[in-house]
């Protein structure tokens, strides 16, 4: 079975800073997604990044943007000019490449309660 | 966003009592997924449907049960309600591809 391990239950950063939050996951297979989604206090999960295990190039997203070490089974994300509005909760998940037999389901770290500070 | 409505945003009930949360969708999705999200767990799986009166149990199941009579709505039943279903009920939805929605959750709490 798959799993995804978000080892660092908080992080703070400095306004502008740059900070990077860790994840680690568990599986056999070879084709398969990775996301980043991020939870504000009012509970909305917001879909920050999105890899695709069979690019090698590491996805970013303006100030977001991830070191994923595919045989290493890392996904990091790395948050730059951090803002106020970055803090959130981060969660880090897994889903099968193969969604017909796994029906698409997501696989959730612990997440990481980041703060930001001004 | 996304046409996904949880219905109650917020609900209190008695531990033994039971409790159904709804979740609707307007874009007629084929997927619809219930997780749980408790502190230290991130986000759990309950219970997933792939089409209508198609469903099968996830990580977390004892104690759920959901059904799916229409596209556009998945029930998520507690039969007898327990302190330890106290969490943040979220519903998803997808289509045939990776991109999942969220709803914005209901805050069950069982006392």
């Amino acid at each position: 079975a798959q799993t995804v391990t978000q080892s660092q239950p908080e992080m703070s950063v400095q306004e502008a800073e740059t900070v990077t939050l860790s994840c680690t996951y568990d599986t056999s297979e070879s084709n398969y997604y990775l996301f980043w989604y991020k939870q504000p206090p009012s509970r909305q999960m917001i879909l920050v990044i999105r890899q695709e295990a069979y690019k090698q190039q590491n996805a970013t997203e303006n100030r977001f943007s991830v070191n994923f070490q595919k045989a290493a089974k890392s996904f990091s994300l790395k948050i730059s000019d951090s803002q106020l509005g970055d803090t959130a909760m981060y969660f880090c998940a897994f889903m099968s490449g193969f969604f017909y037999n796994q029906g698409g389901k997501l696989i959730f770290g612990q997440g990481t309660e980041l703060s930001v500070k001004p | 966003d996304a046409g996904i409505t949880q219905s109650p945003r917020h609900k209190v009930t008695e531990t033994g009592t039971p409790v159904t949360l709804r979740c609707h969708q307007t874009e007629n999705h084929r997927y619809m997924y219930w997780y749980r999200q408790d502190p230290g767990h991130g986000l759990r799986l309950i219970h997933y449907s792939y089409g209508v009166k198609d469903t099968d149990k996830g990580e977390v199941s004892d104690g759920y049960s959901v059904s799916r009579s229409k596209t556009e709505d998945f029930l998520l039943t507690l039969e007898s309600a327990t302190s330890s279903q106290t969490s943040v009920y979220f519903c998803a939805i997808g289509q045939n591809n990776e991109k999942l929605f969220f709803g914005s959750g209901t805050q069950l709490s069982v006392l």
